[in-house]
């Protein structure tokens, strides 16, 4: 079992709709949570994290965290070509060793 | 801006050459990073220095060796290429433990 994994997609989504981009880890202990946008042969960029069970808003961002069920989701409303692009989630295991999933990559057509 | 820089920004070499990624950044920080990119792979952490004294391997350290010259400097060495070492390599720096990474722009390496 991978330590933190993601669906590898193509996710393809209609514009105006919602994303959904789901990221699920294996050390319980895991306390920080991120997600990164990396545009095609860019480099990675910070869109949200998350400490705390919930939901965390920003903008047409949202993230979703459950530590009981070991996931963190990320939502993105009123989608955009400009989001069409890789979504990294990156955890900080117990350890405090970050650990980066290998990415979804969301296409957003119009 | 305060910003994180590397070099160069593209390179091609052969199995056996010796070659150094360089990394700067202005944004202050003592955290530093070298990852490596594989399609499907996501980022793995090569090594990571949380300042000039404090070198750590990460994941993946074998074939590689790294130089913190300064705060502001950390440098990636291959020894001894091979090809699959061919990958787009991050530098990245951070200001807090468990805080956002900043990312420089990458550097594609090609070993033939």
């Amino acid at each position: 079992q991978k330590e933190v994994e993601q669906n590898s997609g193509p996710l393809s989504v209609p514009e105006g709709a919602i994303a959904s981009l789901n990221c699920t880890y294996s050390d319980r202990g895991s306390q920080s949570f991120f997600w990164y946008r990396q545009y095609s042969g860019k480099s990675p960029e910070l869109i949200m994290f998350i400490y705390s069970n919930g939901d965390k808003e920003d903008g047409r961002f949202t993230a979703q965290l459950n530590k009981a069920s070991q996931y963190v989701s990320l939502l993105i409303r009123d989608s955009q070509p400009s989001d069409s692009a890789t979504y990294l989630c990156a955890v900080y295991s117990s350890a405090s060793k970050i650990i980066f999933g290998s990415g979804t990559r969301l296409s957003i057509r119009p | 801006d305060a910003d994180v820089t590397q070099t160069p920004r593209n390179r091609i070499t052969k199995t056996g050459k010796r070659i150094m990624l360089e990394c700067s950044q202005t944004k202050g920080h003592d955290r530093m990073y070298w990852y490596r990119q594989d399609p499907g792979l996501g980022l793995r952490l090569i090594y990571y220095s949380f300042d000039v004294k404090d070198i750590n391997k990460g994941e993946i350290s074998d074939g590689y060796s790294v130089s913190r010259q300064a705060q502001a400097k950390f440098s990636l060495s291959l020894e001894s290429a091979i090809p699959n070492q061919t990958a787009l390599y991050f530098c990245a720096t951070q200001l807090a433990l468990e805080g956002e990474q900043f990312f420089g722009p990458g550097t594609r390496l090609t070993v033939l």
